[in-house]
């Protein structure tokens, strides 16, 4: 396995416009993470996964905003009617949680966001 | 909410330890975690530390944790110019999945 895979590296779009970006975690990690982070500032959380299951949301997950884990492998993130705002590195992380063990995540290289 | 707190810049000369700080404010964190960000990167964990360890010691970096204070700190030893980067300061709260971030401490190595 080599890690967890975003797709794509970079996205350039219109404002208004929709995308959709893709993780591949790691296959025996069981919780995904979607985090957003903007320049110059540390990563914020957005949502997680346990399996399938969406178990958390951040208020900044605005109803344009939607994630999803089918069958608890793959996630997309998706943004309806992008705005200038939205311009950030979009991280996908995943986990294998296990009592007592501190649940380092391993991060994927990203989405760099730009919404002109 | 949960705060963590970091200082911006920290340059050193290659060869030197380096010692990077942060503040948290979350009284019941469980685990801090240290991460590195290399340039157009994602973020590498480090090493962590449970909340009643005081130290923590992997090769070249030492944790130190203060929970009365509710300081971290990181240090690197004999610093290489391959660790220059942004270094991460994160809390888990509780049970809670999610990392709270501090704002990254770039560190410049020089030579």
């Amino acid at each position: 396995d080599t890690g967890v895979s975003q797709d794509p590296r970079h996205k350039i779009t219109k404002r208004g416009q929709n995308v959709t970006f893709r993780c591949d975690p790691i296959s025996e990690h069981n919780r995904l993470y979607w985090y957003r982070q903007t320049l110059g500032q540390g990563p914020e959380f957005l949502t997680y996964f346990q399996n399938e299951a969406q178990l958390e949301k951040s208020r900044l997950l605005s109803d344009r905003f939607s994630a999803e884990r089918p069958k608890g492998s793959f996630s997309t993130l998706e943004i309806q009617r992008t705005e200038q705002g939205d311009s950030a590195m979009y991280l996908c992380a995943s986990s294998f949680s296990e009592p007592g063990q501190g649940d380092g995540y391993t991060f994927g290289s990203g989405t760099r966001l730009t919404v002109v | 909410g949960e705060d963590v707190e970091q200082s911006l810049f920290l340059s050193v000369r290659e060869g030197d330890s380096s010692v990077i700080n942060c503040t948290y404010t979350d009284s019941s964190s469980t685990y801090l975690y240290w991460y590195k960000q290399e340039p157009g990167a994602g973020l590498q964990l480090l090493t962590y530390i449970f909340s009643n360890m005081d130290m923590k010691q992997d090769q070249r970096l030492t944790v130190l944790l203060n929970k009365k204070d509710k300081h971290l700190s990181l240090r690197i030893a004999d610093t290489q110019t391959g660790d220059s980067a942004i270094y991460f300061c994160a809390e888990r709260s509780g049970t809670a999945s999610k990392l709270t971030f501090g704002t990254g401490t770039r560190l410049q190595v020089t030579l």
